[in-house]
């Protein structure tokens, strides 16, 4: 069925560097969505890419989807405190369908 | 606009027992779903309703699962004859027809002892 793989598990970075989570699948994706989920909270929403190529900037979050659509990344600018948490890609494995992957889960000395 | 409502949110059952959870979604979403996500994993899809009607089960749920939403509102998941490998957190979600973003609930944590 379908799978989406997430790298890396783990990023444990100094406040101030970049961050960069990446989400693989070997079919071709509708759409990829992301989702942050801050330690002992669920899973939020933060944005939907539909179009090959895409690039969305959310403030220092940066989010790519493929060309071919296969795979996205999230790109987090100088990092704060605020950023920790784990985040997950998530497509759609049939109409109603959302799979998830393992998730990259951030952690930032202050 | 008062978010998804799970109740309980934490729940200790001894192994063998039956347990049930509630979900209330946001009020205008005919979308309701269940996830079950174990540490250091992602939410694993469970089952998906559109208005009362149960669309779609994971084959990875075995019978001891059953889900219901009787009126197209609120959802009820039922474990019976709970097993240690239950332990997880139980999310459910809802999202509105005309859109794909689904929204959290906080979880119920199952503990079987």
């Amino acid at each position: 069925g379908q799978q989406v793989m997430q790298i890396p598990q783990y990023q444990h970075v100094q406040e101030g560097e970049d961050f960069t989570t990446y989400c693989n699948s070997s079919t071709t994706l509708s759409n990829i969505q992301w989702y942050k989920q801050r330690p002992g909270g669920h899973p939020v929403f933060l944005i939907q890419l539909v179009k090959s190529g895409e690039v969305k900037k959310q403030k220092r979050l940066t989010f790519q989807f493929g060309e071919a659509k296969k795979n996205s990344s999230l790109h987090i600018t100088a990092t704060q405190t605020t950023d920790v948490g784990t985040y997950f890609c998530a497509a759609w494995g049939s109409s109603y369908k959302l799979i998830f992957g393992s998730g990259t889960r951030l952690l930032v000395r202050p | 606009d008062t978010g998804v409502s799970q109740d309980p949110r934490h729940k200790i059952t001894k192994r063998g027992q039956n347990v049930t959870f509630r979900c209330d979604p946001i009020s205008e979403h005919n979308r309701l779903y269940w996830y079950r996500q174990t540490l250091g994993q992602g939410p694993e899809f469970l089952t998906y309703f559109q208005n009362e009607a149960q669309l779609e089960k994971s084959r990875l749920l075995s019978d001891r699962f059953s889900a219901e939403r009787p009126k197209g509102s609120f959802s009820t998941l039922e474990i019976q004859r709970t097993e240690q490998g239950d332990s997880a957190m139980y999310l459910c979600a809802s999202s509105s027809g005309s859109s794909n973003i689904q929204y959290f609930g906080a979880g119920t944590r199952l503990s079987v002892l």
